[in-house]
């Protein structure tokens, strides 16, 4: 069946530093692929988006690739901030739901 | 104002106890989702509604029940709360775009639910 598997955390980075947040998934055919976050007390927003394979998502300076070949929808920021700390989702689409990925805390010091 | 409301936003009851969630939208989305989240296990999907006349299972239904009373509004019922039914509750909407293969959901900010 459909799945997604992301990187388990917590991930704790220094203020200005690389992320990467790794997201594979399984799915027949060609899903939609997310990324939500959710913010301390909050429910989860709409961060970036991919519909098709090669397509970019971009958002407040994340992006993600829709990679086909590696069924891969990696993460990516290049100086993260403080205000990053949060809880990221990585999500399929196929047909009428959306199957969630466990979810990446991440921790951003100052 | 917020376009998914949810009330209660915390709640603390007891086991054996009858409890509602409830869930209202102004975004004008025939489709809403109730979500469970736990530390670990990410969401999960409880029930979902694509219009008023249609209530659909999804992966862990067992111990709970839902009511489309209109279109902006969608709750989540919990017969005879468990212990183990203590969570963070999510509603979410969303909408048949011309796009559908685009849409995404949007969230309400949840409802912390204890069972002692």
């Amino acid at each position: 069946g459909n799945s997604v598997t992301q990187m388990e955390g917590p991930v704790t980075l220094s203020e200005e530093a690389f992320l990467t947040i790794n997201c594979t998934y399984t799915a027949t055919g060609y899903p939609s692929l997310f990324w939500y976050v959710q913010y301390p007390g909050e429910g989860l927003q709409l961060l970036l988006k991919a519909t098709k394979a090669d397509d970019k998502g971009s958002n407040k300076g994340f992006e993600a690739t829709y990679r086909k070949e590696t069924t891969s929808f990696h993460l990516e920021k290049g100086s993260v901030q403080v205000s990053d700390s949060a809880v990221y989702f990585c999500a399929l689409k196929k047909g009428d739901k959306i199957i969630f990925g466990k979810g990446t805390r991440l921790h951003i010091l100052p | 104002d917020a376009d998914v409301t949810q009330t209660p936003r915390n709640r603390i009851t007891k086991t054996g106890k009858r409890i509602m969630l409830e869930c209202s939208q102004t975004k004008g989305h025939d489709r809403m989702y109730w979500y469970r989240q736990d530390p670990g296990l990410g969401l999960r999907l409880i029930y979902y509604s694509f219009d008023v006349k249609d209530i659909n299972k999804g992966e862990i239904s067992d111990g709970y029940s839902v009511s489309r009373q209109a279109q902006a509004k969608f709750s989540l019922s919990l017969e005879s709360a468990i212990p183990n039914q203590t969570a963070l509750y999510f509603c979410a909407t969303s909408d048949l775009g011309l796009a559908a293969r685009e849409d995404e959901q949007f969230f309400g900010p949840g409802t912390r639910l204890t069972v002692l």
